[in-house]
């Protein structure tokens, strides 16, 4: 079955240092990966995917994500983190002709000032 | 573009009566999706409309659910008779395509709280 793992409840960084926020997938066939945020009182926005071609994906907000085949792995990455940076955040895999996401379970990032 | 538009953004009502959920999707978007959030299940897919016509409504967790897209900027959730566990954020996205790598754009969502 496909499915998609954030291992991590929670995140805490420190502001200006570099975030990481894992992703793991598991399907059959080529997926299409995707990272959202959800601010406090408000609908999921996306922030990048990966389709194809160049493993690393630039993304709103200078965040940017990797994609690992070998390790199946999508991880949300960030240089240096801010304090407004704080939220929920989603993974979600697609298969190729379907519509359908499957969410990860989500990692709420803290960064503390 | 005012983006999805979701309303109520907050619905308190008694369990048993009729809840209605409303979706103005972002024109010309042909595909409409309705998720429910909570902490203990996450985001859940309840039903799929592509061109207003319902694909997949396997996520609607029983017959107290309905939805409908009379045309391609309105939709409703309807719930009947509600009930606690309908204790949740509810979303309406749209996505201009029906295809695995299109975007989707979340409404701000209503939460629903049944006493």
């Amino acid at each position: 079955a496909q499915s998609v793992a954030q291992p991590e409840d929670q995140v805490n960084v420190a502001e200006g240092n570099p975030l990481t926020v894992k992703c793991t997938y598991s399907v059959s066939g080529n997926p299409y990966l995707f990272w959202y945020v959800q601010y406090p009182n408000r609908g999921l926005q996306f922030l990048l995917k990966y389709i194809t071609g160049d493993n690393l994906v630039k993304g709103s907000y200078g965040f940017e994500a990797e994609f690992n085949k070998s390790q199946t792995s999508f991880h949300l990455k960030k240089p240096s983190a801010l304090v407004s940076d704080s939220a929920l955040y989603f993974c979600a895999v697609t298969l190729g002709g379907t519509y359908k996401y499957i969410f990860g379970t989500g990692t709420r990032l803290k960064v503390l000032a | 573009d005012a983006g999805v538009i979701q309303s109520p953004r907050h619905e308190v009502t008694e369990m048993g009566q009729e809840v209605t959920l409303r979706c103005k999707p972002i024109s010309g978007h042909n595909s409409l999706f309705w998720y429910r959030q909570t902490m203990m299940r996450g985001l859940e897919l309840l039903i799929y409309f592509n061109n207003n016509v319902p694909i997949d409504d396997s996520g609607m967790p029983e017959d107290r659910f309905s939805a409908k897209m009379p045309n391609a900027s309105f939709s409703t959730l309807k719930i009947q008779p509600s009930e606690p566990r309908d204790s949740a954020v509810y979303f309406c996205a749209s996505s201009p395509r029906d295809r695995g790598n299109s975007v989707q754009f979340f409404g701000p969502g209503t939460r629903l709280t049944v006493l």
